[in-house]
């Protein structure tokens, strides 16, 4: 079984630029999250798909960030126009249902450096 | 929303020594689940407890949930250098089973 993949693994771009991170979660996997983790402090949540729709974006950090996940499959993270203090590692995470006992699996993550 | 504090936020001990980090909640949880980070790596599932005052046991870990269902602790036997990296407790809440991260325990195994 193919894992959460992510790409790119790196990205280094300038203020003001827009980036696009990519997750493709396990197949099969309703649920797909996306976190940030900002200088080796906590995994923050940004928000949750259940197939195409958002159940939960209260951890967007403001309009800058766009989420889709046309189809249920894959989905992506946009950031525009990008500021400095978006710099972190972008972590998507899947799992199967929504439930109670479902672990999450994650994916390598987006490491972004915004210069 | 949900907030599940840890301690302690950095623990730096000698190989063969043991290392707990605690988990708590100002709420009754559903359930708890524990992950770890590698330095460089991504978050991995390690375990999930549901019942009140459940333990559960893989190898040299111990993981326990209260009995209050409010905090939870890893416990680590005579730590390797393998154990390095940060621990993370996470619950699901809300309707839609939101997971929320714990604020994470740095383990720094001196060889």
């Amino acid at each position: 079984e193919a894992g959460v993949t992510q790409f790119p693994s790196h990205s280094v771009i300038e203020k003001g630029q827009t980036v696009t991170l990519r997750c493709d979660p396990i197949s099969g996997h309703d649920n797909l999250y996306w976190y940030r983790r900002v200088m080796g402090k906590e995994i923050k949540f940004l928000l949750h798909f259940v197939k195409e729709s958002k159940q939960d974006e209260s951890g967007m950090p403001n309009n800058r960030f766009l989420a889709e996940r046309t189809g249920g499959t894959y989905s992506t993270l946009k950031v525009q126009p990008a500021e400095l203090e978006d710099s972190g590692v972008y972590f998507c995470a899947s799992s199967q249902d929504g439930g109670i006992s479902a672990p999450l699996h994650f994916g390598n993550g987006t490491r972004l450096t915004v210069t | 929303g949900q907030q599940v504090m840890q301690i302690p936020q950095y623990q730096h001990v000698q190989e063969g020594e043991d290392f707990t980090t605690y988990c708590n909640s100002s709420t009754t949880l559903s359930n708890i689940q524990w992950y770890k980070q590698r330095p460089g790596g991504h978050p991995v599932f390690l375990i999930q407890l549901v019942k009140s005052g459940e333990v559960k046991k893989q190898k040299r870990l111990t993981f326990q949930f209260g009995e209050a269902k409010k905090n939870s602790s890893l416990h680590i036997t005579a730590t390797q250098t393998t154990d390095v990296g940060t621990y993370f407790c996470a619950v699901r809440s809300g309707g839609y089973q939101k997971v929320t991260f714990g604020t994470g325990t740095k383990l720094q195994v001196i060889p």
